[in-house]
């Protein structure tokens, strides 16, 4: 059954520090995201990108991210000068079509120290 | 008000028993809805969208009230494999693009 793949499945990190975050979505899929889940909080949607382009992007997805698709199967997720807040379960989806039916990676977990 | 608002349980409910869970959300522009479920530390899976005339999907039935702005999944004859978080999704504008996730329902099936 094909899944979306991410990468690291845990990365700690220092405060300030750089991270790159991986994930290969389903390779049909045209809809790409990015969530993340504070630990015992909800899922909270950070960025959508079809066509190359971020479609969509929540208030938390400020200037200290970015998204990329740097070729045609990866799907990267940038944080630059991480803070602590930052730490959280960054899942990345996927999905055919423009609805909520989404695919789940299974997370990276990001620890900022 | 929170935009999605779920009972957090946790249900304990024995094998065999019928569970139901509600959700209200609070944008009445939202136009998709669904289930998923999210078992611990672990990725959300779609469990079941929701359809304006409800819908079933084995022992699972959800139903949605626009005019309350209401949500419910009814699970029947539940299996100890049931035991997850459920949580329910609301896309924030009438587009398909962004889910606002509620915190979720704890629900564990004993033997």
């Amino acid at each position: 059954e094909p899944e979306v793949t991410q990468t690291p499945s845990h990365q700690v990190t220092q405060m300030g520090q750089e991270v790159i975050l991986r994930c290969v979505p389903i390779s049909n899929h045209l809809y790409f995201y990015w969530y993340r889940q504070i630990l015992g909080q909800k899922v909270e949607f950070l960025v959508s990108f079809y066509n190359n382009e971020i479609s969509e992007k929540s208030e938390i997805f400020d200037d200290q991210f970015s998204v990329e698709r740097p070729d045609g199967s990866n799907f990267t997720l940038k944080i630059r000068s991480t803070k602590l807040e930052d730490s959280a379960m960054y899942f990345c989806a996927s999905g055919p079509h423009n609805t909520g039916e989404l695919f789940f990676g299974e997370g990276s977990r990001l620890t900022v120290l | 008000r929170k935009e999605v608002e779920q009972d957090p349980g946790p249900f304990n409910v024995p094998e065999g028993a019928t569970v139901a869970f509600n959700c209200t959300y609070s944008n009445s522009a939202s136009q998709s809805f669904f289930w998923y479920r999210q078992d611990c530390r672990k990725e959300p899976k779609l469990l079941m969208s929701v359809y304006s005339s409800g819908n079933e999907d084995g022992r699972f039935t959800a139903q949605l009230n626009r005019a309350s702005q209401y949500i419910s999944l009814l699970i029947r004859d539940s299996k100890l494999s049931d035991s997850a978080t459920y949580l329910c999704v609301v896309n924030m504008k009438n587009s398909g693009y962004a889910l606002n996730f509620g915190k979720g329902t704890s629900l564990l099936v004993t033997p």
